[in-house]
């Protein structure tokens, strides 16, 4: 079947605009994550869906940052007023299980999101 | 604070070359240790996962085994297509459910 997938694959933007990031998972997955990634650094978690419900957002770096997640499948990562700290490749993962349960997490090809 | 730390951030091997990559941990609450290997412009992708010290799993010349600090990642006679940044991460269980922590990777290149 088919992986997590992400959309867009790049995305350029200028300082100040907002940006919306999508994430496929894989279907029958209920448990879905975002990671930002940064040149040189380790995948930074974000925030957590189980179902549509997100238990954890400790992760989200500011509220510029919100997430959202639609009938248990598609998830919609939303940056507002960008800014050029924010460039990064931005992963989304998704696993079967909800996370309190031993499981993989499987991860897209990630958006780079470029901020000028 | 969990902390996870890998070393070394780079390995150069020559093909055939055998090594090990170590990924430390100080996290409470173990659930589990995971191992993802990511090539440029790509998501990681999953290897193996380790629950207790002492486990042992294998693929193709990849070995992974954990004890209770550190895991090791054994490469045995790498070829140039193992070359890749090689993910360790652990999951621990954080107000009633769980959370991956990733060390920043090492990065192998295995030189033909």
């Amino acid at each position: 079947g088919a992986g997590v997938s992400q959309s867009p694959s790049n995305k350029v933007t200028e300082k100040g605009k907002d940006v919306e990031l999508r994430c496929d998972p894989i279907s029958g997955h209920t448990a879905l994550y975002w990671y930002r990634q940064s040149l040189g650094q380790g995948l930074e978690f974000l925030i957590y869906f189980q179902g549509n419900s997100a238990p954890d957002k400790s992760g989200l770096p500011s509220d510029r940052f919100s997430a959202e997640r639609t009938g248990g499948s598609v998830s919609t990562l939303t940056i507002q007023r960008t800014q050029q700290e924010d460039s990064a490749v931005y992963l989304c993962a998704s696993s079967l299980y909800g996370a309190t349960i031993k499981n993989e997490q499987f991860f897209g090809p990630g958006t780079r999101l470029t901020v000028l | 604070e969990d902390q996870v730390t890998q070393s070394p951030e780079a390995l150069r091997l020559q093909e055939g070359e055998s090594s090990s990559l170590n990924c430390s941990y100080t996290v409470s609450g173990l659930r589990g240790l995971f191992w993802y290997r990511q090539d440029p412009g790509k998501g990681p992708e999953f290897l193996f996962t380790l629950y207790s010290a002492g486990e042992e799993k294998e693929k193709e010349r990849l070995k992974a085994t954990l004890t209770k600090k550190e895991s090791f990642l054994h490469i045995t006679a790498p070829k140039p297509e193992d070359s890749a940044t090689y993910l360790c991460a652990v999951q621990v269980l954080n107000s009633g459910y769980s959370t991956l922590t990733f060390g920043k990777g090492t990065m192998l290149l295995v030189s033909p």
